[in-house]
């Protein structure tokens, strides 16, 4: 079945851009739509964006100027950079499939494991 | 901006109990863009319910959602222990495109 793994580094200094990949495996990552969404230590869930492989993205206004999302149908994957990282911006950070079907696009289907990422000096 | 407000946030019940938690949206929305998940310590969240009503592939029918407009509900009709964990609503909107609750904690009595 289709499986979602993130990778990048877990320590960020603070001013420094993140920069987080999520490959695809056990299926194709065209013609779904592809979302980051983080949660800070012991909080909720924040939408980051979201990406298409025919070029749409969409950004989560609170973080739009800071965030660039990306895929890559040659390697099966897709990323997101963060850049001006602050500790604000610790947090457990997930990738994701956006739902088609009935009702497509509403939600979220499949999701990786997270991958921890703290910003500290 | 739509904000979701979740309630309670702490639920106390015993297995077998039925559960119903509630999000309430700051503004009416249609049914179908209304989502719940479930998120074990340690875990990534899981998709339980979409459209408000629809069992996600391979959610027990002990689960349960309804509500329209601005408040909707998660039931679970017979706790299991594996059901006690947090909850969070989710609604698909236009800025920001997706926005979550901040979640019910369930656990147990």
């Amino acid at each position: 079945q289709v499986q979602l793994q993130e990778s990048g580094p877990g320590l960020v200094k603070p001013s420094e851009t993140l920069s987080l990949t999520c490959t695809v495996s056990g299926g194709s990552v065209r013609s779904y739509y592809w979302s980051w969404i983080r949660q800070a230590p012991g909080k909720g869930l924040e939408w980051i964006a979201y990406v298409h492989d025919s070029g749409t993205t969409d950004y989560n206004p609170s973080l739009k100027s800071r965030v660039t999302i990306s895929v890559d149908t040659s390697r099966n994957e897709f990323s997101l950079t963060l850049r001006s990282m602050t500790a604000a911006d610790t947090a457990v950070y997930y990738c994701a499939r956006v739902r088609l079907g009935d009702i497509s696009l509403t939600a979220f289907d499949l999701w990786g494991q997270g991958t921890m990422v703290t910003v500290s000096s | 901006e739509i904000v979701l407000t979740q309630s309670p946030g702490t639920l106390s019940l015993s297995p077998g109990d039925r559960a119903t938690l509630s999000c309430r949206v700051s503004q009416s929305v249609s049914s179908t863009l209304l989502a719940w998940y479930q998120q074990k310590p340690g875990q990534a969240p899981r998709l339980l319910i979409y459209g408000a009503s629809s069992r996600a592939t391979g959610i027990p029918d002990r689960f349960s959602g309804g509500g329209s407009g601005t408040d909707f509900t998660l039931t679970i009709s017979r706790l299991e222990p594996e059901d006690f964990a947090v909850y969070y609503c989710q609604q698909y909107g236009s800025s920001p495109r997706y926005s979550f609750g901040q979640g019910t904690k369930l656990e147990i009595k």
